[in-house]
């Protein structure tokens, strides 16, 4: 079965500093990663995604993401965080073999402030 | 480009009630499915649907029903509504084969209560 792990629900950071959201995930095939955003009051809004390939992922909005097999993580990172960047951000994951379903994360709370 | 689309934004229901949650997208995608959203909870799959004429069940089904007669079409339906099925509800779209790594398009959700 699949599964996905955000380890914090909140992440607070000073605008123009480093930010990074944590993921982990459990899949038996090979997993296919995603980072959606959800702003307030509206639907999620892909971010970026990985398949396969380079380990590192660049995404909208200056967002990127590293794949790491041997820790199965994926982890959201912004070199200079916005204040606009404030939002609750999901990772998911596919099986890529076997899943046709995408399994979401209970979702990091971003805060940026000025 | 409308995108998914999904009507309507917000309802209440009295327990017993019965209602259908619309959801249509105009994108010709082959996989389409609806998830509910609760604090702490995340975003979990109720049905999905990989094509027109073929329905699968998620993480959490039960109460509810779905059908899949068109490619753009994809109801979601409360036979007999619960406060527990008090959500907000999104409808998701994407494109390709079953197990394509195209992205979710989403729609911008119902909110529904249930008293």
């Amino acid at each position: 079965a699949q599964s996905v792990a955000q380890p914090e629900d909140q992440v607070n950071v000073a605008e123009g500093n480093p930010l990074t959201v944590k993921c982990t995930y459990s899949v038996s095939g090979n997993p296919y990663l995603f980072w959606y955003v959800q702003y307030p009051n509206r639907g999620l809004q892909f971010l970026l995604k990985y398949i396969t390939g380079d380990n590192l992922v660049k995404g909208s909005y200056g967002f990127e993401a590293e794949f790491n097999k041997s820790q199965t993580s994926f982890h959201l990172k912004k070199p200079s965080a916005l204040v606009s960047d404030s939002a609750l951000y999901f990772c998911a994951v596919r099986d890529g073999q076997a899943g046709t379903a995408l399994i979401f994360g209970k979702g990091t709370t971003l805060s940026v402030s000025s | 480009n409308a995108g998914v689309t999904q009507t309507p934004k917000f309802q209440v229901l009295k327990t017993g009630q019965s209602m259908t949650l619309q959801c249509a997208q105009d994108m010709n995608h082959e996989y389409m499915s609806w998830y509910r959203q609760d604090p702490g909870m995340g975003l979990r799959l109720i049905h999905y649907s990989v094509g027109a004429g073929i329905t699968d069940q998620g993480e959490v089904p039960n109460g509810y029903n779905v059908s899949r007669s068109t490619t753009e079409d994809f109801p979601l339906r409360l036979l007999s509504a619960a406060p527990s099925q008090t959500s907000v509800y999104f409808c998701a779209s994407r494109t390709g084969p079953a197990l394509a790594n195209s992205p979710l398009h989403f729609g911008n959700g119902t909110r529904l209560t249930v008293t």
